[in-house]
């Protein structure tokens, strides 16, 4: 089965603070997506990357930015956090040819007061 | 308007009932149709997928596409208390985009 691994469960930051969210999944997937979802608006894709090294906006990329050094790790970054990026963020990874198949970690759960 | 919409429920039904849940979608072009299933505090996972219109079922699921409509549908026979999670409904152009289009979700609950 594929695994895809959030590095936490839960996390409280401080505004302003550079915060760090991190995925690896293990079964060589070429895309890893990262979204986050919140009550009322579902889930929302803020960045994903194709390879190692390659990334592309989402629908929401305003204050996170990526990082793919490696195939199977993806990290999202909070460069200053704000009140309102507090959400559950998802990190999911598919196989080449189509993201229609996303398979996903369990999620990390960041509060930023 | 929103690409794909999708009631948020919740949904409480007796265990044993049918269970019906849809999304209606708004861009014609879209070929690839998905329900996952949350369960609380998990991330999602497939369900099922289909392309283009038509039927298709797994076990006690049945998921409907009718792109005359843009209407999708997830049917669930004999509904267990396992059953309870939030069904999410996604779509996707297909090619190289690359990028799936959720609902909100539905919040489902069957009571025993």
């Amino acid at each position: 089965d594929v695994k895809v691994t959030q590095s936490s469960r839960y996390l409280v930051k401080r505004t302003g603070e550079k915060v760090f969210l991190e995925c690896v999944q293990d079964m060589d997937h070429e895309n890893m997506f990262w979204y986050r979802q919140d009550p009322g608006l579902g889930l929302r894709l803020i960045y994903f990357s194709y390879d190692v090294k390659m990334k592309e906006k989402g629908d929401i990329p305003e204050g996170y930015s990526v990082s793919r050094e490696k195939k199977e790790r993806f990290s999202l970054i909070l460069e200053s956090a704000s009140t309102n990026q507090t959400s559950m963020y998802l990190c999911a990874s598919s196989d080449t040819g189509g993201s229609e198949k996303l398979f996903f970690g369990s999620g990390t759960q960041l509060s930023v007061l | 308007q929103k690409e794909v919409e999708q009631d948020p429920g919740p949904l409480s039904v007796p265990e044993g009932a049918i269970v019906s849940l849809n999304c209606t979608y708004s861009n014609s072009a879209f070929q690839y149709f998905m329900w996952y299933r949350q369960y609380s505090r998990k991330g999602p996972e497939l369900l099922m997928y289909t392309y283009s219109s038509g039927n298709k079922e797994d076990g006690r699921f049945t998921a409907q596409v009718d792109k005359s409509s843009k209407y999708i549908s997830l049917f669930i026979r004999d509904s267990q208390p396992s059953d309870s999670a939030t069904y999410l409904c996604a779509t996707e152009l297909g090619g190289a985009t690359n990028k799936l289009i959720f609902g909100t979700g539905t919040l489902l609950a069957v009571q025993p």
